[in-house]
């Protein structure tokens, strides 16, 4: 049983750029959510979705998107990047209100 | 104040010794509460979860709640050297978000 899987493992890009994350949910799993991990910190939440809409967000601006997918795997959309978006960016599935398992992350270097 | 508070670290056991992790919260609708651990490099693993006052035992792991005074702990106890690794706190509120501390850094010395 494949856990938690997120594509691609690293990816740089410039500033101003715009960046599409991918994350497939354990099977089983309906609820999608990602997090941002900056070095040293603890992962921040950025949002949660489940039946293919956003059901809660964290304190991100809106150049944080995300899409949830009929088969429940989701994309982390950034635009207009900046350097302080360099950071690890998790993907952690679950049933609905229950316990989350994350992925490997995608460790993303804005230059 | 932030909405999870762990020591930074780094804390430093034998092996074999009881390490002990502590966490406060300051949300008192908090409902749910779990332990990662984070390995250099790689992502959080859960390794505990706690949704009542008391202890919850799972191997070397015991995890406990406080309610009341808005604390979590976690013990680990025969240390092992492959314990070594940031420990993170996490609580969820009803809104299904989940809030991470900073983490602790424990480092187990053979």
């Amino acid at each position: 049983d494949a856990g938690v899987t997120q594509s691609p493992t690293h990816l740089i890009k410039t500033r101003g750029q715009q960046v599409t994350l991918r994350c497939s949910p354990k099977s089983g799993h309906d609820t999608v959510s990602w997090y941002q991990q900056a070095l040293g910190q603890g992962p921040q939440f950025i949002f949660q979705y489940y039946e293919e809409e956003e059901r809660q967000r964290g304190n991100f601006p809106d150049r944080f998107s995300g899409h949830q997918f009929p088969n429940y795997s989701s994309e982390l959309n950034v635009n207009a990047l900046l350097l302080g978006d360099s950071a690890l960016y998790l993907c952690a599935s679950s049933p609905i209100g229950h316990e989350q398992y994350f992925g490997p992350g995608t460790r993303l270097t804005v230059t | 104040q932030k909405e999870v508070e762990q020591n930074s670290g780094p804390l430093s056991v034998p092996e074999g010794a009881i390490a002990s992790l502590n966490c406060t919260y300051s949300d008192r609708v908090s409902q749910s509460f779990f332990w990662y651990r984070q390995y250099s490099g790689k992502s959080p693993e859960l390794i505990m979860s706690i949704y009542s006052n008391g202890d919850k035992e799972d191997g070397r792991f015991t995890a406990q709640l406080n309610k009341a005074s808005q604390y979590v702990s976690l013990l680990i106890r025969d240390s092992q050297p492959s314990d070594s690794a940031t420990y993170l706190c996490a609580v969820k509120g009803n809104n299904n978000d989940m809030r991470f501390g900073a983490g602790t850094r424990l480092t187990v010395k053979p």
